[in-house]
């Protein structure tokens, strides 16, 4: 079945440093989208990346979807202790069961000052 | 003010104790999911439903039901049958599949605030 899997699962970053998190699927997606998760919060939306190759940033953040359109990666830049939170990619695959993302599981993301 | 609720923010359960969680949207969405998130496990679909009237299982359905009577609401009930139900409980609803956009395309998913669940 559809998997989406993300790694790595914690990342410890001192603040000033990049952090990465990336994204495979076991399918062609039709596109990818990506969450933040703050402490205690929900996830809300950052972005959303349907085309092959497509690159798009967000002032520090710069989110990328493969050429074979099965992998995605987040890259923030500097980070800041504002960035700290869990990250999710989540994926859709049209050949699938309508109407569904596929969640991976995240990357919690801490800052030390 | 529109958005997603959920209620309540906690909510303890017995042992054998049937309990429903609520979830309303006024963002006039069609679609409507249920998550289920443990630590370090991330978001994982317990029930969705594209329209009202009708709603497919996701990946966690066992224990859990649902029902969309009406557009604006996705109550999700944990049975006695989910033997673990203590966990961190999402709700979000979207427009919808894209349909006239060419490619299928599914749009941003708005997550409510959460109820934790906690078994006594």
């Amino acid at each position: 079945g559809q998997q989406v899997m993300q790694i790595p699962q914690y990342q410890h970053v001192q603040e000033g440093e990049d952090f990465t998190t990336y994204c495979n699927s076991s399918t062609t997606l039709s596109n990818i989208q990506w969450y933040k998760q703050r402490p205690g919060g929900h996830p809300v939306f950052l972005i959303q990346l349907v085309k092959s190759g497509e690159v798009k940033k967000q002032k520090r953040l710069t989110f990328q979807f493969g050429e074979a359109k099965k992998n995605s990666s987040l890259h923030i830049t500097a980070t800041q202790t504002t960035d700290v939170g869990t990250y999710f990619c989540a994926g859709f695959d049209r050949g699938s069961t309508l109407g569904r993302l596929y969640f991976g599981r995240g990357t919690q993301l801490t800052v030390w000052p | 003010d529109g958005g997603i609720t959920q209620s309540p923010k906690y909510l303890f359960r017995k042992e054998g104790q049937n309990v429903t969680l609520s979830c309303e949207q006024n963002l006039n969405h069609d679609a409507m999911y249920w998550y289920r998130q443990d630590p370090g496990q991330g978001l994982r679909l317990i029930y969705y439903s594209q329209i009202v009237n009708d709603f497919q299982k996701g990946d966690i359905a066992e224990g859990y039901s649902v029902s969309r009577e009406k557009k604006e609401s996705f109550p999700l009930t944990v049975t006695s049958a989910q033997k673990n139900p203590t966990a961190f409980y999402l709700c979000a609803s979207s427009i919808g599949l894209n349909w006239l956009a060419g490619p299928v395309v599914p749009e941003t998913q708005y997550f409510g605030p959460g109820t934790r669940l906690l078994v006594l």
